[in-house]
C-alpha cells in the first residue's frame, strides 16, 4: 500500500519570494512521484516527475523538487513566485499497479 | 470532504468488447469531470473533459468514437472505451473540479486499471 500527504492545504506567498509545497509519501516499493498543476476549469498539468533517475528534478515554469528517501519527502520548490502560479498542486506517488494523490495545495500569490 | 466514486476499480476484458467506466460525486454535484489515463511509469494524460447536459471537449488525439463520455446527470459521468484493443489497457481516472460546498478541493476517483485480453 502507498500513499501520500501534502502538509499544507493552503499556502500563500508574495510574488517574487520563494515556494515550498511539502509532500511526504509512504510506498512499499521504488515509487515514481510527480507533481501536477491545476488552475481553475483546466485539466493537471505535468510540472515534473521522479522515476528513480536524478534525486533533484527540474519542471517547467522553474519548478524543482528533490527525492529524500530518508525524510520520504518530494518537496516542489520554486525560487520566486509569479502571480501565475496561482493553482491548485497535487503530489501523486505510483508504481505500475496503483496511484495516490494528495490532498492538493492551493498556492496563493499576493502581488 | 467531497468524495468521487468510480468504479470499477480493476477490469479485464476480451478484445473487441466495450467497458464502461463509473464516476459518481457523492455528496455534491460535478458539472465538470476530467478524464485521464496512465501509462506505467508515465504521467497522467488528460483525455476530455464532460460536461454535465452537453458534449465533452476530448484533447488532440484522443478518438472520441473509441472513448464515449456521458455526463447525464450532475452526479454521474461515464466513459466506455468500445472495441477495446490491449492497446487501451491502462489506468483510467476521473476528476471533479470543487463542487459548490466551501472548503471543497479538486476530487479524484480511485482509478481503473483496465487489461484488455
Amino acid at each position: 500500500a502507498q500513499s501520500v500527504t501534502q502538509l499544507d492545504s493552503h499556502v500563500s506567498v508574495s510574488e517574487g519570494t520563494p515556494v515550498l509545497l511539502r509532500c511526504n509519501y509512504s510506498s512499499s516499493y521504488s515509487p515514481s512521484l510527480f507533481w501536477y498543476v491545476q488552475h481553475p476549469n483546466k485539466g493537471l498539468q505535468l510540472l515534473l516527475k521522479y522515476t528513480s533517475a536524478a534525486t533533484l528534478v527540474k519542471g517547467i515554469n522553474g519548478f524543482e523538487a528533490e527525492f529524500k528517501k530518508s525524510e520520504t519527502s518530494f518537496h516542489l520548490t520554486k525560487p520566486s513566485a509569479h502571480m501565475s502560479d496561482a493553482a491548485e498542486y497535487f503530489c501523486v506517488v505510483s508504481n505500475n499497479n496503483d496511484m495516490r494523490f494528495g490532498a492538493g495545495t492551493r498556492l496563493t500569490v499576493k502581488p | 470532504g467531497a468524495v468521487v466514486s468510480q468504479h470499477p476499480s480493476r477490469v479485464i476484458c476480451k478484445s473487441g468488447t466495450s467497458v464502461k467506466i463509473e464516476c459518481r460525486s457523492l455528496d455534491f454535484q460535478a458539472t465538470t469531470m476530467f478524464w485521464y489515463r496512465q501509462f506505467p511509469k508515465q504521467s497522467l494524460m488528460l483525455m476530455a473533459t464532460s460536461n454535465e447536459g452537453s458534449k465533452a471537449t476530448y484533447e488532440q488525439g484522443v478518438e472520441k468514437d473509441k472513448f464515449l463520455i456521458n455526463h447525464a446527470s450532475l452526479t454521474l459521468s461515464t466513459l466506455t472505451v468500445t472495441s477495446a484493443h490491449p492497446e487501451d489497457s491502462s489506468f483510467y481516472i476521473c476528476s471533479a473540479p470543487p463542487g459548490t460546498g466551501v472548503g471543497y478541493g479538486y476530487t479524484f476517483g480511485s482509478g481503473t486499471r483496465l487489461t484488455v485480453v
